[in-house]
């Protein structure tokens, strides 16, 4: 089983709209939670970290429940600029370790 | 915001030859770097940690004598790919860190290499 695991889509949304995706994650003793967004070709940027009583960032909400090992992402009013594929990442092991999903990707269009 | 800069961003080379890629923190000292490797589609996965001037932690299945790390200062580390094959084509990219685990890490931008 993959330690971070994510539909890979693409998931094709019009412009304006609302969509959501998820993630699990394998090992319990993980503390930390990212959504990264990476544009092809390109390096991951950081999106926002997760924490367990959600957080919202504009038109981007982030969830994490321990108890099931899940994370979400929501973004609201889609714009073509959020066409990218989203990486859903958990910390684990020693020195900072980043563990990273496959990600998923969204095409927004016009 | 943090900024790592890795060069070259893109590499083409003949089979066998050893290249070496370069990743700098400019404006923190980053005591801890990371090397990652990401194959079409693929996530990034984690080939070795280095902290400044100790020897680097290689993730399983990652040979040390084949991808050759050195860290010998707080704002550069370099990845050198002996011998490469075009099995060894990817993209290549370092991040930094400043210390422990509560702080972020900041991505270089990456380099493409190509084993022909």
């Amino acid at each position: 089983r993959k330690e971070v695991e994510q539909d890979p889509g693409p998931f094709n949304v019009p412009e304006g709209a609302t969509v959501a995706f998820n993630c699990t994650y394998s090992n319990s003793a993980s503390q930390s939670f990212f959504w990264y967004r990476q544009d092809c070709r390109k390096e991951p940027k950081l999106l926002m970290s997760v924490y367990s009583s959600g957080n919202e960032d504009g038109r981007f909400t982030a969830q994490l429940n321990r108890a099931s090992q899940y994370i979400s992402l929501l973004i609201r009013d889609s714009k073509l600029s959020d066409s990218a594929t989203y990486l859903c990442v958990v910390t684990g092991g020693g020195y900072n370790k980043l563990i990273f999903g496959a990600g998923t990707r969204l095409a927004v269009h016009p | 915001g943090a900024v790592v800069s890795q060069h070259p961003s893109r590499v083409i080379c003949k089979s066998g030859t050893s290249v070496k890629i370069e990743c700098r923190s400019l404006d923190f000292q980053a005591t801890t770097m990371f090397w990652y490797r990401q194959f079409p589609k693929k996530s990034l996965m984690l080939m070795a940690t280095s902290n400044e001037g100790s020897k680097a932690t290689y993730e399983q299945g990652v040979e040390k004598d084949k991808f050759l790390i050195n860290h010998a200062s707080l704002t550069l580390s370099t990845l050198t790919v002996t011998s490469a094959h075009p099995e060894d084509s990817s993209f290549y990219i370092c991040s930094a860190s400043a210390g422990d685990s509560n702080q972020p890490q900041h991505f270089g931008d990456g380099t493409r290499l190509s084993i022909l």
